[in-house]
């Protein structure tokens, strides 16, 4: 039983580059979630995807920032032109149903790393 | 206002002791979750227990369990018999929940738990 998976692990990227954080969910987990922690502090949402639908994007910056869940393979966070402030541990979530009592599993994180 | 509060930052017990790591919360719903992650120096975030809002008893995993208690809004973490892999940072979560089906789960800022030999 394969937990939830992310790749890479650590991302090096210069300001003004492009940023692609990969997220499988567990399987049979339809339901990903994407969180950001800035160092010494807690997690905080940023989206919530099912397959090929955006449920809640409250928690994402307007500009730079996009995620989708497509039918055929992983959840993708993508940051464009990143800056330093987008450095942080960006951790992915899967829950079976989004049922209030279902538990949302994370992955190992991605680590990235704005130069 | 804050969701979730931890006001513990630092926590330091002794090896095969008990500790207590508190929480408390605010929700104005009648259903909800209240979960603990831990997070070792390694950084992933290990889920380690559940309590869902209409739960009689205290939820127990092995040596954790959660002292739930509803009227306080509070549900603190209990580790029995700490061992020093126990030391890492600790997290309370709350599911909540808004219009349009969405849920997410919202952290307090976390307790670093050190256990000393």
């Amino acid at each position: 039983n394969a937990g939830v998976m992310q790749n890479p692990r650590h991302l090096v990227r210069r300001r003004g580059q492009e940023a692609r954080l990969r997220c499988s969910p567990m399987k049979g987990h339809s339901h990903v979630y994407w969180y950001r922690q800035l160092p010494e502090e807690g997690l905080k949402f940023m989206v919530y995807l099912q397959k090929e639908n955006i449920i809640d994007e409250s928690g994402m910056p307007k500009e730079r920032f996009s995620a989708e869940f497509p039918k055929e393979g992983p959840s993708i966070l993508r940051i464009q032109q990143v800056v330093r402030g987008d450095s942080a541990a960006y951790f992915c979530a899967s829950s079976p149903t989004g049922g209030w009592s279902d538990t949302q599993y994370f992955g190992p994180g991605t680590r990235l790393t704005v130069l | 206002a804050q969701k979730i509060t931890q006001t513990q930052p630092g926590m330091f017990v002794q090896e095969k002791e008990a500790v207590t790591l508190d929480c408390t919360y605010d929700t104005s719903d009648q259903s909800y979750g209240l979960f603990w992650y831990k997070q070792p120096s390694s950084g992933e975030m290990i889920f380690l227990i559940y309590q869902g809002s209409y739960d009689e008893q205290n939820a127990t995993e092995g040596r954790y369990s959660l002292n739930f208690q509803k009227a306080r809004k509070s549900a603190n973490l209990v580790i029995s018999a700490s061992q020093l892999g126990d030391s890492a940072m600790y997290f309370c979560a709350m599911r909540e929940y808004s219009q349009g089906g969405s849920e997410k789960l919202v952290f307090g800022k976390g307790t670093k738990l050190t256990v000393n030999p």
